[in-house]
């Protein structure tokens, strides 16, 4: 079942613009990511919040935690045409024995137009 | 891709046939991941591994099978491939466990006709 929900699931922005996305989730964690896709290859990580983090900044990326509303967002500022790709947020979800497991949402698809 | 290497990228198999996908790991990970990723249903996790010959189920391990007799091997098998296996599959480590960055390959297309 899908633990994290991006929103908006298409984006489109031109050059320069600041890019927003947000991420919904269910139940408690311990961490949230976020990791972006360029198309056709693999994901790759941006970012690590902890539910005891409120906000964290990478480069241009910072991205925000809202434990008490299940939220995240991540906003890209001065987006570059580069930046066209898929962004996902992954959240961990305890499945038993004391293990986790990442689920992903469905992500957000970015796309900047020079 | 962070040291992880995966092969077949492209297959076409057909229903029916056993197929193994293989995930290889030159940074002596600890955490070993399948996913399948599919149009409107985003990366589901098919199974992991915690260390040699330590495996478990993920969502959507109905049809799969895992293998990991050294740490920088990771095997995913379909026993009888079917049509709803079509998909992309992406293996993923990490250092420590679920809860941290994953590392993702290139993954494999896999077509099942």
């Amino acid at each position: 079942s899908q633990q994290g929900e991006e929103d908006p699931q298409a984006l489109s922005i031109q050059e320069g613009e600041n890019a927003t996305m947000n991420c919904s989730y269910k139940t408690s964690i311990n961490n949230l990511q976020w990791y972006r896709q360029n198309s056709g290859r693999g994901l790759v990580h941006l970012i690590l919040i902890r539910s005891n983090e409120r906000e964290k900044h990478s480069g241009r990326l910072r991205v925000t935690l809202d434990t008490s509303k299940k939220s995240s967002s991540l906003l890209i500022t001065a987006s570059r045409a580069a930046d066209t790709a898929s962004y996902f947020c992954a959240t961990d979800r305890y499945s038993g024995a004391g293990s986790y497991q990442l689920t992903f949402g469905k992500g957000t698809k970015l796309s900047v137009i020079p | 891709d962070a040291g992880i290497t995966q092969s077949p990228r492209h297959k076409v198999t057909e229903t029916g046939t056993p197929v193994t996908l293989r995930c290889h790991q030159t940074e002596n990970h600890r955490y070993m991941y399948w996913y399948r990723q599919d149009p409107g249903h985003g990366l589901r996790l098919i199974h992991y591994s915690y260390g040699v010959k330590d495996t478990d189920k993920g969502e959507v391990s109905d049809g799969y099978s895992v293998s990991r007799s050294k740490t920088e091997d990771f095997l995913l098998t379909l026993e009888s491939a079917t049509s709803s296996q079509t998909s992309v599959y992406f293996c993923a480590i990490s250092e420590r466990d679920s809860s941290y960055e994953q590392y993702f390959g290139p993954g494999t297309r896999l077509t099942v006709t």
